[in-house]
């Protein structure tokens, strides 16, 4: 149980092009999901916190026009990078919160490396 | 400010000898502690938590990480490792808030 999925795993876009990645709780619902960006030997930084059905709210010095969140339902959180650039390019990871789950319950999703050329 | 720290990035080591993997933690009133498994190509799995009690927390499978408030560290060990604990391991700590602060990753890879 408790299974979150990411999609794609793997996206190369040109830049400027805008990407969407999916993140799907497959067998629980979660109110909460969390957007981390991970760079090569550095530790997970949390990006924003998304509420199902309300706005997201972004860390400092994270560019909410940029990283758009959507959290429409309690299943589905989608990240979309608009006008992505090189410096965007790295490891998105998305992780859930079960609603019924303790303050401290993360699932997390496996995953998508984002290359921007 | 708060964070994490995971000195080392790499621990080879081979199969049944023990291993210790360090992670320290900045200083605060209030803290939860917990060990996070990557295994290639998947999601992070919550190895062990410390949230309050007992300071030995212990895994299914056999690893053990140890609250020292006076060293403020939550070190990772196991008495004997097995090739499949080969992934890296992520430290990371819960301060007063739901935001996770992950130390930097140490992957061990374990040697037949």
């Amino acid at each position: 149980g408790a299974v979150v999925s990411q999609h794609p795993s793997r996206v190369i876009c040109k830049s400027g092009t805008s990407v969407k990645i999916e993140c799907r709780s497959l067998d629980f619902q979660a109110t909460t999901m969390f957007w981390y960006r991970q760079f090569p030997k550095k530790s997970l930084m949390l990006m924003a916190t998304s509420n199902e059905g309300s706005k997201a709210t972004y860390e400092q010095g994270v560019e909410k026009d940029k990283f758009l969140i959507n959290h429409a339902s309690l299943t589905l959180s989608t990240l979309t990078v608009t006008s992505a650039h090189p410096e965007d390019s790295s490891f998105y990871i998305c992780s859930a919160r079960p609603t019924s789950g303790r303050f401290y319950e993360q699932y997390f999703g496996p995953g998508t490396r984002l290359t921007v050329t | 400010a708060q964070s994490v720290t995971q000195l080392d990035s790499q621990v080879p080591v081979f199969e049944e000898a023990p291993v210790e993997l360090r992670c320290n933690y900045s200083s605060s009133v209030s803290v939860y502690l917990f060990w996070y498994v990557q295994y290639p190509n998947q999601g992070l799995q919550l190895l062990l938590k410390y949230l309050s009690g007992s300071t030995l927390v212990e895994s299914i499978n056999g690893f053990e990480a140890e609250f020292n408030k006076s060293q403020t560290s939550f070190h990772l060990r196991k008495p004997s490792v097995h090739i499949s604990d080969t992934a890296e391991y992520f430290c990371a700590a819960l301060y007063n808030t739901d935001k996770l602060i992950f130390g930097t990753g140490t992957r061990l890879q374990v040697f037949p």
